[in-house]
């Protein structure tokens, strides 16, 4: 099983700044997608395939990776954006898994 | 548009079973993955089962033999048939499209399940 560990736990970030999340694979990883998830709403895909912005996500949504570690970058923080993202991975499966989620939250 | 709509949550007592439905507009089931994924008070998200397009399904170890994920084609509905609940169970469980490289990009608004005596 592909164990997604994500860091930090809580990123504590005022409006305007720039907010990067961390997803580390046990092992490699060919498809990874984040998400985003607000209390009370079903989750949003942002991110598929490391790097590609889902639908209607804005350009200030990005992710990349260096190996088995992935980065979801928020450049500048929009007020919608303190939420809860998780990333997921489908590649080495069954299980899907996702990691144990990021909270950002208003500093 | 695509629309996916769960329902059949509710209390239960532990060892007790539910059905769980997901009616979906805007594409065809059975040429899609669909999954079923949960979130525990407070915790994280946890998937649960996946059915293929060619009916194959699959499932978490940690509902595997309790679980069974189902679908009705002509009516375009997925189904959670729930046996054996017990009170880790309790969750929201959303229905959900999967495009494997492509991530999970539609998702229901999910049906609260509720385990307790």
């Amino acid at each position: 099983e592909v164990v997604l560990t994500q860091s930090p736990a809580t990123l504590s970030l005022s409006p305007g700044e720039r907010a990067t999340l961390s997803c580390r694979a046990s092992q490699s990883v060919r498809f990874l997608s984040w998400y985003q998830k607000k209390p009370g709403q079903a989750p949003r895909l942002l991110i598929y395939d490391t790097s590609n912005r889902a639908t209607g996500v804005p350009p200030r949504f990005s992710g990349s990776d260096s190996g088995t570690d992935f980065t979801l970058t928020i450049s500048s923080l929009e007020p919608e954006d303190f939420a809860v993202y998780y990333c997921q991975q489908r590649s080495k499966w069954p299980p899907l898994t996702f990691g144990g989620g990021t909270t950002v939250e208003i500093k | 548009e695509v629309q996916m709509v769960e329902s059949g949550g509710g209390l239960i007592q532990p060892g007790g079973s539910l059905r769980l439905s997901c009616a979906v507009s805007g594409f065809v089931v059975s040429h899609n993955y669909i999954i079923w994924v949960r979130q525990a008070p407070g915790k994280g998200l946890e998937w649960v089962s996946m059915i293929y397009s060619d009916g194959t399904t699959y499932y978490a170890d940690s509902v595997k033999g309790r679980f069974i994920m189902s679908r009705d084609i002509s009516n375009n509905i997925v189904f959670l048939q729930m046996d054996s609940l017990r009170l880790d169970d309790t969750a929201l469980y959303y229905c959900a499209r999967e495009l494997y490289g492509e991530g999970i990009d539609s998702w229901g608004q999910g049906t609260l399940v509720t385990v307790s005596s």
